[in-house]
């Protein structure tokens, strides 16, 4: 079982503060996407990176896979109380096996 | 609207007696899971289908059953539930090229005595 390691659990900021949620693994994996989940919903996708060293920019939010495509980082800039939530990111399989594998999450807070 | 939806939403229920989660998407999706959400143990996969008839094992399987009878559906069965289900149910769909993509349902909230 492919595991992917998110940190920090929780973090809560100030509006207009910058943050970085990071997400690990010794694992290898094809893709990775990034959800954002609200309390009482599931979860809405955010972003896929699929080469190793991409960056993508979504707004204030910025998205890199690492070069090995085993880690992935989660950049906000200027938080805002919008941006409250579950971030969580996972790993899509590089086998045969169609798995997705999630992260255990970050819970952002953004206070006004 | 293209959605997932699942029902019920909310259910109590007693060890032992069966029961089922319905799913049900409107996007022609051939892949759909399951996973289930525990705090600070992220979502973990029940089952997964790339299709009608096909379907396999995720993390957790153990004490669920599923089945893939038609493209939209795929039930969730707890044959015997105990309370160690008790827990957050998600599913989800996607296109088969971009199952990593996925579209979730609203979740359902198992609480088992």
């Amino acid at each position: 079982t492919q595991l992917l390691e998110q940190s920090p659990q929780f973090l809560s900021i100030q509006e207009g503060e910058n943050l970085t949620v990071y997400c690990n693994s010794s694992s290898v994996f094809s893709s990775l996407q990034w959800y954002r989940q609200e309390p009482g919903e599931g979860p809405v996708l955010l972003v896929t990176v699929v080469t190793g060293g991409e960056v993508k920019k979504l707004k204030r939010l910025t998205f890199q896979f690492g070069d090995a495509r085993k880690d992935s980082s989660l950049h906000i800039t200027a938080a805002q109380p919008g941006d409250t939530g579950l971030y969580l990111c996972a790993g899509a399989s590089s086998g045969s096996a169609r798995q997705l594998t999630f992260g255990s999450g970050t819970q952002l807070t953004v206070l006004p | 609207e293209a959605q997932v939806t699942q029902n019920p939403r909310y259910l109590i229920t007693v060890t032992g007696k069966k029961l089922t989660v319905t799913c049900s998407q409107n996007m022609n999706h051939e892949y759909m899971s399951w996973y289930r959400q525990d705090p600070g143990l992220g979502l973990r996969q029940i089952y997964y289908s790339m299709n009608v008839e096909v379907t396999d094992k995720g993390d957790v399987p153990e004490g669920y059953k599923v089945s893939r009878k038609e493209k939209r559906n795929f039930p969730l069965i707890l044959e015997s539930p105990s309370p160690n289900q008790t827990s957050l149910y998600f599913c989800a769909s996607s296109p088969w090229d971009t199952y990593y993509e996925q579209y979730f349902g609203p979740g359902t909230r198992l609480t088992v005595t």
